[in-house]
């Protein structure tokens, strides 16, 4: 059964603060993602990641960096937090040996911001 | 205009209803298409997947793709409370690399 697991559930920061969403996966997945999740406006692409070391800007990497340092895990930095990046964070995985696969999401870490 | 539209709702039924959740999409190119679930303080869970046009059936649950008017459907018979949830089309970009998504419509099924 894959398992995505992140972190936190729950974040309180301070604007200004730097922000580490951590997030592991245990199926050997090669891709990577991240998402941010708002009302009105749904999942949104933030980064992904199809392998240790590599990283691919999403629809809204702006404020945000990640790293990938091994295949199991893949982080969220947020440098300077500002209060805009109140949201819902979610993680997801998948097989790489196909293209078109099924993404594996944790449960969200709700990150707000002061 | 957005590649995926889907209409937000909330949608509220009796239970037994039968409830069509609707998207469209507006690249033609779009060939895979995905119905996630996402129960509250959750993260979205695979429900269905189809590729191309057609139907597929698993259970009480029917996902539709109508590639002629860039329309998908998912379709819940005799609805449970239990589907009370939040319902998201999604589709992969053309490159195959991203999961395009609906902004989800939330469904409250009442006993």
């Amino acid at each position: 059964d894959v398992k995505v697991t992140q972190s936190s559930r729950y974040l309180v920061k301070r604007t200004g603060e730097k922000v580490f969403l951590e997030c592991v996966q245990d199926m050997d997945h090669e891709n990577m993602f991240w998402y941010r999740q708002d009302p009105g406006l749904g999942l949104r692409l933030i980064y992904f990641s199809y392998d240790v070391k590599m990283k691919e800007k999403g629809d809204i990497p702006e404020g945000y960096s990640v790293s990938r340092e091994k295949k199991e895990r893949f982080s969220l930095i947020l440098e300077s937090a500002s209060t805009n990046q109140t949201s819902m964070y979610l993680c997801a995985s998948s097989l790489r040996e196909r293209a078109y696969n099924e993404q594996f999401f944790g449960p969200g870490t709700r990150l707000t911001v002061l | 205009q957005k590649e995926v539209e889907q209409d937000p709702g909330p949608l509220s039924v009796p239970e037994g209803a039968i409830v069509s959740l609707n998207c469209t999409y507006s690249n033609s190119a779009f060939q895979y298409f995905m119905w996630y679930r996402q129960y509250s303080r959750k993260g979205p869970e695979l429900l269905m997947y189809t590729y191309s046009s057609g139907n597929k059936e698993d259970g009480r649950f029917t996902a539709q793709v109508d590639k002629s008017s860039k329309y998908i459907s998912l379709f819940i018979r005799d609805s449970q409370p239990s589907d009370s949830a939040t319902y998201l089309c999604a589709t992969f970009n053309q490159a195959g690399t991203a999961l395009i998504f609906g902004k989800g419509t939330t469904l409250s099924v009442s006993s």
